[in-house]
């Protein structure tokens, strides 16, 4: 079965460090996504890309948080200068289509200190 | 987007069918319904979507009355690697936002 691929599985940085977490969507998808879930909490939206731009953005996803696809198969969340809390774990998701079904990697989780 | 509304936490057995109901009154005409499954430290998993009436695939069903306020997603003898947290999501996925919203879950917790 295709599956979306995260690296790294866990990413430990300093507050005020820039991180970036990298998906490998699945190749024929069209639509990707970013979330990301707080321990304990509820997986939150943060931004989907089409097109090869944003389509959508929660309040989470602010100027310090940004996309990109930079070469056709990979799709990555840079974090400028990281905060204590966004220490969460990230999924990447991808579909094909609007509407059917998203496949989520297994996250990366992003532990700040 | 419709809010939903699902028991916390439910116990089973293994070799039981397990139904998780979830409540969503204020559906639109365009929303789909879409059911979740989240292991601890990894992704959600799609399980199965329908818009009315049943849905059945090889690992659930999705019964979906017609006035759509609600749905019961069924799972045919659950075992033990079943537990899980189950998400009910409903939205328009082909309509302006395509992005998911999930809710707190409803944890199943299989016993042998």
């Amino acid at each position: 079965e295709p599956e979306v691929t995260q690296t790294p599985s866990h990413q430990v940085t300093q507050m005020g460090q820039e991180v970036i977490l990298r998906c490998v969507p699945i190749s024929n998808h069209l639509y990707f996504y970013w979330y990301r879930q707080i321990l304990g909490q509820k997986v939150e939206f943060l931004v989907s890309f089409y097109n090869n731009e944003i389509s959508e953005k929660s309040e989470i996803f602010d100027d310090q948080f940004s996309v990109e696809r930079p070469d056709g198969s990979n799709f990555t969340l840079k974090i400028r200068s990281t905060k204590l809390e966004d220490s969460a774990m990230y999924f990447c998701a991808s579909e094909w289509s609007m509407n059917t079904e998203a496949f989520f990697g297994q996250g990366t989780r992003l532990t700040v200190v | 987007l419709a809010k939903t509304t699902q028991p916390i936490s439910m116990d089973s057995y293994e070799g039981q069918e397990v139904n998780i109901t979830c409540s969503h009154n204020n559906i639109a005409t365009n929303d789909y319904i879409t059911w979740y499954q989240q292991f601890p430290s990894q992704g959600p998993r799609f399980i199965i979507q329908g818009y009315k009436t049943k849905v059945t695939n090889e690992v659930a069903s999705l019964f979906i009355p017609a006035d759509r306020k609600s749905s019961t997603l069924s799972l045919p003898r659950v075992s033990l690697s079943d537990t899980a947290v189950y998400y009910c999501l409903v939205g328009d996925r082909g309509g302006a936002t395509n992005k998911l919203i999930f809710g707190t879950g409803t944890l199943l917790a299989v016993q042998p």
